[in-house]
């Protein structure tokens, strides 16, 4: 079966610019996760949906958001971007269940300039 | 609050020999813990998992881990290292008692199989 599909792979913004970045799960599977991804930080939680309700967050400021539609699609949006937010942004879906691990797809690499 | 520590930034082995990455934790309750490999541009890819039962785990390209919970400590191994071995791994953990879903993971460790 297709795995996770995040879109687009790489996006260079501008500071200041906002950013919408798409995350399309297995089929069949209701949670996605959203982590960032830098050389100094390792892998930040950003938030995780399940069935369109946010049901978990990190510690990110309010100009990360998220959104999860009917049919399990995520998108997360960064308004006013910063250098610092510079980073592979990782998308994982799995089943939804406490034992159940993660699916990534490949990420997508943001590059502020 | 969780954490994992994966204490060795970078491990070298020579190919052939056996290897280990070191990971401990520290959870509320039970944990549930997951090894995950990442190839430069791409994303984690799924190892094994402890969820319960036999504490040694077998997973995928001949890793295996051991979950010793006195130890607090959930370490990957590999009886014999291939050069394709070279990777960036993660430990991550997952707790129970909180509710929350996410996992939480190390800071990863970079394995590098010398020919």
């Amino acid at each position: 079966k297709a795995g996770v599909t995040q879109t687009p792979r790489y996006l260079i913004k501008t500071r200041g610019q906002q950013v919408t970045l798409s995350c399309s799960p297995i089929s069949g599977h209701r949670s996605v996760s959203w982590y960032q991804q830098t050389p100094g930080q390792g892998l930040q939680f950003l938030f995780e949906y399940f069935s369109e309700t946010q049901r978990n967050k990190g510690n990110f400021p309010g100009r990360f958001s998220g959104r999860q539609f009917s049919n399990s699609r995520s998108e997360m949006n960064v308004s006013t971007l910063e250098l610092g937010d510079s980073a592979l942004y990782l998308c994982a879906s799995s089943a939804g269940q406490p034992s159940d691990g993660y699916t990534f797809g490949s990420g997508t690499r943001l590059t502020v300039v | 609050a969780q954490s994992v520590a994966q204490p060795e930034d970078q491990v070298n082995v020579a190919e052939g020999n056996p290897l280990t990455v070191k990971c401990t934790y520290s959870v509320s309750g039970n944990p549930y813990l997951f090894w995950y490999v990442q190839y430069p541009n791409r994303g984690l890819q799924f190892l094994l998992k402890y969820i319960t039962g036999d504490n040694l785990v077998k997973g995928s390209y001949g890793f295996e881990a051991e979950f010793n919970k006195s130890q607090t400590s959930f370490h990957l191994k590999k009886p014999s290292a291939l050069v394709s071995d070279s990777a960036l791994y993660f430990c991550a953990v997952r707790e129970t008692q909180t509710g929350a879903n996410n996992l939480f993971f190390g800071t990863g460790t970079r394995l590098t199989v010398i020919p």
